[in-house]
């Protein structure tokens, strides 16, 4: 089992609707969960970062985490075309010097 | 604030030769990494380091080096290129990841080995 797993995608919204991205991870011990946005040929900027159960929402982004699962989301609401990326989920499990293992990412397309 | 700087942006290498990657932030971070990515895959960690005299493996650190000899600084070294080492290599940052884990990525350096 990869330690953290996502859909490949890619996925595909129509605009003004709502993209739900999944991520899984395998340690139990992790602490903190990350979602990075990547553009094709860019590098990944950090879009949301989350540490305890329940939903934390920034603007049109929300993120979900639930520990008992080992669960990870990204709600993007009122979808834009400029949304449009693959998006990595990351975990850090806080042991062995505060390494992040990344997901490989989940490709979203906003169709206009 | 420029952040993190890596260059080149783009290098063919043939098989066997030798180079070196920069990496420099400004942002006085404690933490610097070097990633790489390949085609439809996530990143994966080739070194790491917590200051400046101290790094450590990641998880795909063969055919690759470090040093830290200042803050600013994180290059990696590549000697007797390989085609498996085709890729895109990101550099990374991040303050003291026991209050933030967020890591601040360079633009990243395209390198194809022939």
């Amino acid at each position: 089992q990869k330690e953290v797993e996502q859909n490949s995608g890619p996925l595909s919204v129509p605009e003004g609707a709502i993209a739900s991205l999944n991520c899984t991870y395998s340690d139990r011990v992790s602490q903190s969960f990350f979602w990075y946005r990547q553009y094709s040929g860019k590098s990944p900027e950090l879009i949301m970062s989350i540490y305890s159960n329940g939903d934390k929402e920034d603007g049109r982004f929300t993120a979900q985490l639930n520990k008992a699962s080992q669960y990870v989301s990204l709600l993007i609401r009122d979808s834009q075309p400029s949304d449009s990326a693959t998006y990595l989920c990351a975990v850090n499990p806080r042991t062995g010097g505060f390494k992040t293992i990344f997901g490989a990412g989940t490709r979203l397309f906003v169709k206009a | 604030n420029a952040g993190v700087t890596q260059t080149p942006k783009f290098r063919i290498l043939k098989i066997g030769q030798s180079m070196t990657l920069q990496c420099t932030q400004d942002m006085n971070h404690n933490y610097m990494y070097w990633y790489r990515q390949d085609p439809g895959m996530g990143l994966k960690l080739i070194y790491y380091s917590v200051g400046a005299g101290i790094t450590d493996k990641g998880e795909v650190p063969n055919g690759y080096n470090v040093s830290r000899s200042t803050t600013e600084d994180f290059p990696l070294r590549l000697e007797l290129a390989a085609p498996s080492q085709t890729s895109v290599y990101f550099c990374a940052s991040s303050s003291d990841p026991a209050s933030t884990d967020t890591q601040y990525f360079g633009p990243g350096t395209r390198l194809t080995v022939l």
